[in-house]
């Protein structure tokens, strides 16, 4: 069975600009939840979506959204970019929503650099 | 709000035993995961806490105490590939939040 494939591995934007990135889950399974990890603020959970519909946010501005598509890929995408959004942004999938999964399978992450 | 501490550094020997502690501070949750990431990968499952009390898997035991809001990871038999970064990481309504990390140095 694959893993969590994120796209693209590595990315380099400038200020200002938009990103979107992409996720797609472990096959059958319909949660998948995004993070945001720096060295500074550590693991940080963005939110989740179930079956199409967003859960749960964290703590970031409205700058920061995503949307998950009938076959559980999600993507996230960050406007207007600050460099402050540099960091390592993960997805994780797990069979259901995170109140009854304690179990989440990570991807590798894409690392965004914002210049 | 809610707040997870590990130590941020340890440095073992090879064949040793290590203990990661996690304390926390929240008002309720689901229970305590942990997760283990190398450097650059992704972070991987190892172990979770839904009672108060000890689970084993392998080399690994996590255990945790409600009570004393307090948990820790154990891990036996060190070898050099343990080297990476340990979470623990608490699942409060659906928002998994994490601790900062503990870096286990694994020593010849």
């Amino acid at each position: 069975k694959a893993g969590v494939t994120q796209t693209p591995r590595y990315l380099i934007k400038t200020r200002g600009q938009q990103v979107t990135l992409s996720c797609s889950p472990i096959s059958g399974h319909r949660s998948v939840s995004w993070y945001q990890q720096t060295p500074g603020q550590g693991l940080q959970f963005l939110f989740e979506y179930f079956s199409e519909t967003q859960r749960n946010k964290g703590n970031f501005p409205g700058r920061f959204s995503g949307r998950q598509f009938s076959n559980s890929r999600s993507e996230m995408n960050v406007s207007t970019l600050e460099l402050g959004d540099s960091a390592l942004y993960l997805c994780a999938s797990s069979l259901g929503p995170m109140t009854t999964n304690e179990k989440l399978f990570f991807g590798s992450g894409t690392q965004l650099s914002v210049l | 709000g809610q707040s997870l501490e590990q130590p941020s550094e340890v440095t073992a020997v090879e064949g040793a035993i290590v203990q990661i502690n996690c304390t926390y501070q929240t008002s309720g949750f689901y229970g305590l995961s942990w997760y283990q990431q190398h450097d650059g990968g992704a972070p991987t499952f190892l172990s979770y806490n839904a009672l108060d009390g000890l689970e084993e898997t392998g080399r690994f035991s996590s255990f945790l105490s409600r009570s004393d809001s307090y948990g820790y990871l154990l891990l036996q038999e060190l070898q050099m590939k343990d080297s990476a970064s340990y979470f623990c990481a608490v699942n409060q309504g659906g928002k998994l939040i994490f601790g900062q990390g503990t870096e286990l140095s694994v020593k010849p």
